[in-house]
């Protein structure tokens, strides 16, 4: 089956802790993008990646960090800089090929990270 | 101004209503605008696209998209309980640019 997977689904971590969320497509998008989303908030985009080994900040990277060695992988890691890190975090890959003009962005079923 | 406003509801109907979701934006350049649904504690997934302004249909499902008063709209005819979700609207100006998302409105649609 062809999709975004993100795990794990549920992570808990220590004030002060740095903790890595994975997300992985087979679907063979080039880019890949992290969002947070908080009560009431909307989806707030944290890191974004057009190509391997490159990517772009995005509204809300501070306290954030993200790398793209492979095609299919885009983890991210919260730091123990990131002051609020209690979210739901959601990832999301799109093709930027073809002739659609559409640039839909599939997403994976999150991951809920809570600060003890 | 927020890019892209949008009311957060909550909103809830009765079972058969029509239900009018909509967003307002401030950047002239969004061509592309889409409607996303979200079941709680899920991902969002994609449910319409406009390009550019005009309507389009998908069974219960309308989206139109006013460019000149940068406005679209979301519409869900004989709304049905499992319509109860989360619906955020985002846009972006060009295929390879981000998205923009708006806040979501909850709607409840009760039997």
């Amino acid at each position: 089956d062809g999709g975004i997977t993100q795990s794990p689904k549920y992570l808990f971590r220590k004030e002060g802790q740095n903790v890595t969320l994975s997300c992985e497509q087979n679907l063979n998008h080039d880019a890949m993008y992290w969002y947070r989303q908080d009560p009431g908030q909307g989806l707030r985009l944290i890191y974004y990646s057009q190509i391997v080994n490159d990517f772009q900040k995005g509204d809300i990277a501070e306290g954030y960090s993200v790398s793209r060695e492979k095609k299919e992988s885009f983890p991210l890691t919260v730091t123990s800089a990131q002051k609020n890190p209690t979210a739901f975090y959601l990832c999301a890959s799109t093709s930027l090929q073809g002739r659609s003009s559409l640039n839909e962005q599939f997403f994976g079923p999150g991951t809920r990270l809570t600060v003890l | 101004q927020k890019e892209v406003e949008q009311d957060p509801g909550p909103l809830s109907v009765p079972e058969g209503a029509i239900v009018s979701l909509n967003c307002t934006y401030s950047n002239s350049a969004f061509q592309y605008f889409m409607w996303y649904r979200q079941y709680s504690r899920k991902g969002p997934e994609l449910l319409m696209y406009t390009y550019s302004s005009g309507n389009k249909e998908d069974g219960r499902f309308t989206a139109q998209v006013d460019k000149s008063s940068k406005y679209i709209s979301l519409f869900i005819r004989d709304s049905q309980p499992s319509d109860s979700a989360t619906y955020l609207c985002a846009m972006s100006g060009g295929r390879n640019t981000p998205l923009v998302f708006g806040k979501g409105t909850r709607l409840s649609v009760i039997a």
